[in-house]
């Protein structure tokens, strides 16, 4: 059974700029979860995402928003970039919807503000 | 306070030395306990999970939760070079996602 997948890997963008990171989850899995991981943070919770309806929301500002479709794949958006949004940001699938399920991650998609 | 603290390391120990990874919380609600293991340019996996107090092997591996004092460990044994991590401690209750300790980094020197 194929992982999570979580495209692009690598991205370079601009400060201003805004970017979109896609994730396709286990097949199977409904509930999608992104965190972001820094060296200094660690992994912070951003959203999660049950059936297209947005479940859990993290303390990150407004300029990072999220959407899942029917088909469970989610995408996540950040918008007028800072340099400070540099970071691996990963994404997690798990079965249902509630907490008895683990989350299984992706690889992440490292963003680089530059 | 922060709700999870784990020691960052880093570790480093010899081939087939026994590894005791640590983490503590605040929050009493939390239920759900795991462990993830991440290597370099990887996304976490999980190694361990465990709903309240209790042990729960797994092979070489061995997590055990202390509700009463809101600490919880992970047990290598007879530790391998390719155990060599970042070990995430990471918890949750019913409600609420879940919240990763910053991770222990663990170099096993064979």
């Amino acid at each position: 059974k194929a992982g999570v997948t979580q495209t692009p890997r690598y991205l370079i963008k601009t400060r201003g700029q805004q970017v979109t990171l896609s994730c396709s989850p286990i097949s199977g899995h409904r509930s999608v979860s992104w965190y972001q991981q820094t060296p200094g943070q660690g992994l912070q919770f951003l959203f999660e995402y049950f059936s297209e309806t947005q479940r859990n929301k993290g303390n990150f500002p407004g300029r990072f928003s999220g959407r899942q479709f029917s088909n469970s794949r989610s995408e996540m958006n950040v918008s007028t970039l800072e340099l400070g949004d540099s970071a691996l940001y990963l994404c997690a699938s798990s079965l249902g919807q509630g907490r008895l399920a683990p989350l299984h991650f992706g690889n992440g998609t490292r963003l680089t503000v530059t | 306070q922060k709700e999870v603290e784990q020691d960052p390391g880093p570790l480093s120990v010899p081939e087939g030395a026994i590894v005791s990874l640590n983490c503590t919380y605040s929050n009493s609600a939390f239920q759900y306990f795991m462990w993830y293991r991440q290597y370099s340019r990887k996304g976490p996996e999980l190694l361990m999970y465990t709903y309240s107090s209790g042990n729960k092997e797994d092979g070489r591996f061995t997590a055990q939760v202390d509700k009463s004092s809101k600490y919880i460990s992970l047990f290598i044994r007879d530790s391998q070079p390719s155990d060599s991590a970042t070990y995430l401690c990471a918890m949750s209750s019913r409600n609420t996602p879940l919240v990763f300790g910053k991770g222990t980094r663990l170099s096993v020197i064979a």
